[in-house]
């Protein structure tokens, strides 16, 4: 069985530009989550799906982040502008419905 | 709120020697308790969980945890240490309130020592 993919694995960008990561969950998933993860600290969750509906996203900061997941498959993490604070890890995870969640290989972001 | 704290940054252990990996949580209602290991440059990887039942959960790659009610812990424990088990390590409890998220401790690496 496939893993959850993600890309890019890496990106360097300059502080006030966008970036965009991209996940596809393992088939038949449902639960599309995705967390950021900053050096010396667990994931903190910012934004979980059902389907193509948004469950939680109480955590994300939605005057520079936005997520979307069409068709209830593959999702888009957008940053928008990049702030110096938002160099992290960013995790995709999945997981059927009520399991335990199933991790991507995330993607490193450096924000200079 | 629920919450997890892992109080030790960094353990070393001795490969052939049995090790434990610590973690309190704070929850309201039943928890649901997880540890996920962490290699350079990989993604999380689920070792075990617990949601009911025996106390002892065994998991992945001969790792264990044993929860205590009482204690509020969750323990991680490995009767002889590998090299290969050097990584990093995090406990996480699940949200009560349906949406099934995960909210993480800080991690503790372990480094098994040859």
């Amino acid at each position: 069985e496939a893993g959850v993919a993600q890309s890019p694995r890496y990106k360097i960008i300059e502080k006030r530009q966008s970036v965009a990561f991209w996940c596809n969950p393992i088939s038949g998933h449902a639960t599309l989550y995705w967390y950021q993860q900053i050096l010396g600290q667990g994931p903190k969750l910012l934004i979980q799906f059902q389907n193509n509906g948004v469950v939680d996203d109480s955590q994300l900061p939605k005057d520079r982040f936005s997520a979307e997941r069409l068709k209830g498959v593959d999702s888009t993490l957008k940053i928008q502008p990049a702030k110096l604070e938002d160099s992290a890890v960013y995790l995709c995870a999945s997981s059927p419905v009520g399991f335990e969640q199933f991790f991507g290989p995330g993607t490193r972001l450096t924000v200079l | 709120a629920q919450s997890v704290a892992q109080p030790e940054d960094q353990v070393n252990v001795a490969e052939g020697n049995p090790l434990t990996v610590k973690c309190t949580y704070s929850v309201s209602g039943n928890p649901y308790l997880f540890w996920y290991v962490q290699y350079p440059n990989r993604g999380l990887q689920f070792l075990l969980k617990y949601i009911t039942g025996d106390n002892l959960v065994k998991g992945s790659y001969g790792f264990e945890a044993e929860f205590n009610k009482s204690q509020t812990s969750f323990h991680l424990k490995k009767p002889s240490a590998l090299v290969s088990d050097s990584a990093l390590y995090f406990c996480a409890v699940r949200d009560n309130t349906g949406a099934n998220n995960l909210f993480f401790g800080t991690g503790t690496r372990l480094t098994v020592i040859p």
